[in-house]
């Protein structure tokens, strides 16, 4: 059936690096992918998404393009802040509007 | 626009005992979602309303678990008897029928059985 799978393990950076988390997925057609963010305490929130082929969603700093050939959607962002710690999820919409999540990735930004 | 409430935060119970968890969705979302997410994974479906019928069960364990949205409106998870492995957050989430612009989920409700 349809997955996703995010890269392993948490990550740390320090503040202003380059953030990257990858992200794969295995699906029939072309579904629409999703990165959701996780802060501390909170409940999920939609961060970006990507509804087609050489789409790139973008929010808060943060873009990721819907490659096809690749069949993957990383998240990038130039330069992280503190505020940026919190638990990374990536997503696909595998039809009627249901999601299948990745496992996440806990981000940890050190001042 | 108010989110999506659910209730309680927090809840501790002990193996064989029964829980209740109440979402209230957005204004307007005709879809209702309950996931299930253990700690260190991603949420998992267990049940998908559209209106006040069933659209996907197919990962919620019936032997358990049921759920129910009987207006259209908000709705309820069940538990009962509990496991040691229900232990996870259960979140509600609504959409609009325009489903490919992602979901609102609530802040969750964290199971913990003893």
């Amino acid at each position: 059936g349809d997955s996703v799978t995010q890269m392993e393990g948490p990550v740390t950076l320090s503040e202003e690096a380059f953030l990257t988390i990858n992200c794969t997925y295995t699906a029939t057609g072309y579904p629409s992918l999703f990165w959701y963010v996780q802060y501390p305490g909170e409940g999920l929130q939609l961060l970006l998404k990507a509804t087609k082929a050489d789409d790139k969603g973008s929010n808060k700093g943060f873009e990721a393009t819907y490659r096809k050939e690749t069949t993957s959607f990383h998240l990038e962002k130039g330069s992280v802040q503190v505020s940026d710690s919190a638990v990374y999820f990536c997503a696909l919409n595998h039809g009627n509007n249901r999601l299948a999540f990745g496992k996440g990735n806990q981000v940890v930004v050190i001042p | 626009e108010a989110g999506v409430a659910q209730s309680p935060r927090y809840k501790i119970i002990e193996k064989r005992q029964s829980v209740a968890f109440w979402c209230n969705p957005i204004s307007g979302h005709a879809t209702l979602y309950w996931y299930q997410q253990i700690l260190g994974q991603g949420p998992k479906l267990l049940i998908q309303f559209q209106n006040n019928g069933v659209v996907d069960d197919s990962q919620l364990p019936k032997d358990r678990f049921s759920a129910e949205r009987l207006k259209g409106v908000d709705s309820t998870l069940k538990i009962q008897p509990a496991k040691l492995e229900d232990s996870a957050v259960y979140l509600c989430a609504s959409s609009s029928n325009s489903g490919n612009y992602g979901y609102t989920f609530g802040s969750g409700t964290r199971l913990t059985v003893v």
